[in-house]
């Protein structure tokens, strides 16, 4: 089946706009994560959906960023007011339970935001 | 700081040659994950292996941990050009209740360049 997918590939947007980053998780995966990738550094954990529900957002930088998952599928991350800092790769992956469930995390290609 | 830290933090070698790369970490782990990534985009899980493990082997690639020096090292096998990407331990960490959601924290990675 489809891997997960994310849209979209690139955003150039400027500072102050909101923006809005697509995941589309592999079908039936309960688990979606949101994370940042800074040019040279390894991914950080923003949030942890399980099912509709953020289970752990406790990665989010600040209230300018919001997430949410309303059918426990395709879950959107909205940026607003964006600063120059915010440009990143965003990351999104899934995994079929959750829950320490000792599972592999399936990575999208991610979106490259930059806020000028 | 990242819980993963990657040693070195560039590798280059020659076709054929093996590639080992560290890892260590700071707290309590469920289980740690090796990823690979080329050019900064799609992150490809390699393999897991749980925090009661100690080995284990996937093609040419073989993982270790010991828990009592919180360190991990990834070693590849007569390797090939195409061997040539970033590599990422994450760990999955418990958090202070003592439970986890497979969350991953990564360290900044090693770049592996393999010449032909």
């Amino acid at each position: 089946g489809a891997g997960v997918s994310q849209t979209p590939s690139n955003k150039v947007t400027e500072k102050g706009k909101y923006v809005e980053l697509r995941c589309d998780p592999i079908s039936g995966h309960t688990a979606l994560y949101w994370y940042r990738q800074s040019l040279g550094q390894g991914p950080e954990f923003l949030i942890y959906f399980q099912g509709t529900g953020a289970a752990d957002d406790s990665g989010l930088p600040n209230d300018r960023f919001f997430a949410v998952r309303p059918e426990g599928s395709v879950s959107t991350l909205k940026i607003q007011r964006t600063e120059r800092g915010d440009s990143a790769v965003y990351l999104c992956a899934s995994s079929p339970l959750g829950l320490a469930a000792q599972e592999t995390q399936y990575f999208g290609p991610g979106t490259r935001l930059l806020v000028l | 700081s990242q819980q993963g830290e990657e040693d070195p933090q560039a590798l280059s070698i020659q076709e054929g040659e093996n590639a080992t790369m560290n890892c260590s970490y700071k707290t309590s782990i469920n289980n740690l994950q090796w990823y690979r990534q080329n050019s900064g985009r799609g992150l490809v899980h390699l393999i897991l292996i749980r925090s009661n493990e100690r080995e284990k082997h996937s093609g040419r690639l073989r993982v270790t941990l010991d828990t009592s020096k919180k360190s991990s090292s990834l070693l590849i096998t007569a390797s090939r050009a195409a061997d040539t990407a970033s590599y990422f331990c994450a760990t999955d960490a418990f958090n202070a209740g003592g439970t986890s959601y497979g969350k991953l924290t990564f360290g900044q990675g090693t770049i592996l360049t393999v010449h032909p």
